[in-house]
């Protein structure tokens, strides 16, 4: 049981590069989100999916995509990448309904130079 | 905006000491989650607190809420060098996306 997997660990893109931050779940859940942390703001939402099918913009969802491909998976794509995204991006998953916890995957690293 | 918000920003204690940490909100809630983050790794859930319940407990956690002040706190007794940590408020405002203050970054000395 692996929880929740993302890939890759590490990403440095030069401005203007696209690339996709993969996101996986194998608890059965149906709410996944997106997350982006800097260092003192704590993690803000970009994007969630509260069940397959459908996605909704989080606090700060400009400069980035997401598609949610089937209940386990759910990507994180920047199409044209700029410093300002440069971050750490933590996926995470929980159950149906109001009292469930959230649970993370180890994150991804992003370098944009 | 953020909706939580910790203080203190950072807490250095000796071991055995407790820990104690807060955090404020804005908005009603339907619940408030604490989650504890080791240096480069992902958040792990500590603990629930509803918003009709007042206070909660853990092992070495307590969580109270009071939800007339809109606020929370965390308590981690007999702390040890394990515990050192960034740790976390998020509020469930009913909706289904959490959002998440800035933390609180613990430092327990041996």
């Amino acid at each position: 049981n692996a929880g929740v997997t993302q890939t890759p660990k590490f990403q440095v893109l030069k401005t203007g590069q696209s690339m996709t931050l993969q996101c996986a779940q194998d608890m059965n859940h149906n709410s996944m989100y997106w997350y982006r942390q800097d260092p003192g703001m704590g993690l803000r939402l970009i994007y969630y999916s509260a069940s397959e099918g459908t996605t909704d913009k989080g606090e700060v969802p400009n400069g980035y995509n997401v598609s949610r491909l089937n209940k386990r998976e759910f990507s994180l794509r920047l199409e044209s990448a700029a410093p300002s995204q440069t971050s750490v991006y933590f996926c995470a998953s929980s159950g149906a309904g109001g009292y469930n916890e959230q649970f993370f995957g180890p994150g991804t690293r992003l370098t944009v130079l | 905006s953020q909706q939580g918000e910790e203080d203190p920003q950072a807490l250095s204690i000796q071991e055995g000491e407790n820990a104690t940490m807060n955090c404020s909100y804005k908005t009603s809630i339907n619940n408030l989650q604490w989650y504890r983050q080791n240096s480069g790794r992902g958040l792990v859930h500590l603990i629930l607190i509803r918003s009709n319940e007042r206070e909660k407990h853990s092992g070495r956690l307590r969580v109270t809420l009071d939800t007339s002040k809109k606020s929370s706190s965390l308590l981690i007794t007999a702390s040890r060098a394990a515990d050192t940590a960034s740790y976390f408020c998020a509020t469930d405002n009913y909706g289904q996306n959490f959002v998440f203050g800035p933390g609180t970054r613990l430092s327990v000395l041996p």
